[in-house]
């Protein structure tokens, strides 16, 4: 069983440009999650997803960020125009869903994005 | 109310020795707490975990001591090794109903074990 696949690894873009990071799942894992890691700082939840809908995005800044996790294909993480301050390393997790239960999330090896 | 605070920032261990690392909360819904490890250039790992309703569990050489009145929690490593050299994350988290719910992290631990 797989884990928690992200591509690519290493993103560089330039200023104004749009990022597009991806993720998919473990096996059986109807849940995604996104974190953003600035440097030396902790994980910042950004936004949960369940298959063609959004749970929770309230730590998505409003603007230049969307995320989709669609019916067939992995999630997305997209930022337009990005900025300096976008430079981080962005993690997906992904956990099965459940009742009533802590089900763990699992990480997937991160997008490093540097913005030049 | 929605932070995990996390001491300290980093922290030196000899070989053998126990490394403690340190986190409080606010938020009284928290009702799950997982310590992650994190090695360079990789993904957080689930170390272990612990729910309010017990003080302490143990898993080999690690344990989480959980004080629900003070609102603390604490990562015990025991028997530190220089293979535990790595960044360890403190979180919470709510369980809902249905589903799961966001992890709260504090802002880690780097934690070197010298020979």
């Amino acid at each position: 069983n797989a884990g928690v696949m992200q591509n690519p690894r290493h993103l560089v873009r330039r200023r104004g440009q749009e990022a597009r990071l991806r993720c998919s799942p473990m096996k059986g894992h109807s849940h995604v999650y996104w974190y953003r890691q600035l440097p030396e700082e902790g994980l910042k939840f950004m936004v949960y997803l369940q298959k063609e809908n959004i749970i929770d995005e309230s730590g998505m800044p409003k603007e230049r960020f969307s995320a989709e996790f669609p019916k067939e294909g992995p999630s997305i993480l997209r930022i337009q125009q990005v900025v300096r301050g976008d430079s981080a390393a962005y993690f997906c997790a992904s956990s099965p869903p459940s009742l009533r239960l802590y089900n763990e999330q699992f990480f997937g090896p991160g997008t490093r994005l540097t913005v030049l | 109310q929605q932070q995990v605070k996390q001491s300290p920032q980093s922290l030196i261990v000899q070989k053998g020795g126990i490394s403690i690392i340190n986190c409080a909360y606010e938020n009284t819904a928290f009702d799950y707490f997982p310590w992650y490890q994190q090695f360079p250039g990789k993904g957080p790992a689930l170390l272990i975990a612990i729910r309010p309703d017990v003080s302490e569990k143990k898993e080999g050489r690690f344990t989480i001591s959980f004080n629900k009145s003070a609102k603390q929690f604490s990562l015990h490593i025991m028997d530190s090794q220089p293979g535990d050299s790595a960044t360890y994350f403190c979180a919470a988290s709510i369980v809902p109903f249905f589903g799961n719910e966001k992890l709260t992290f504090g802002t880690g631990t780097r934690l070197t074990i010298i020979p």
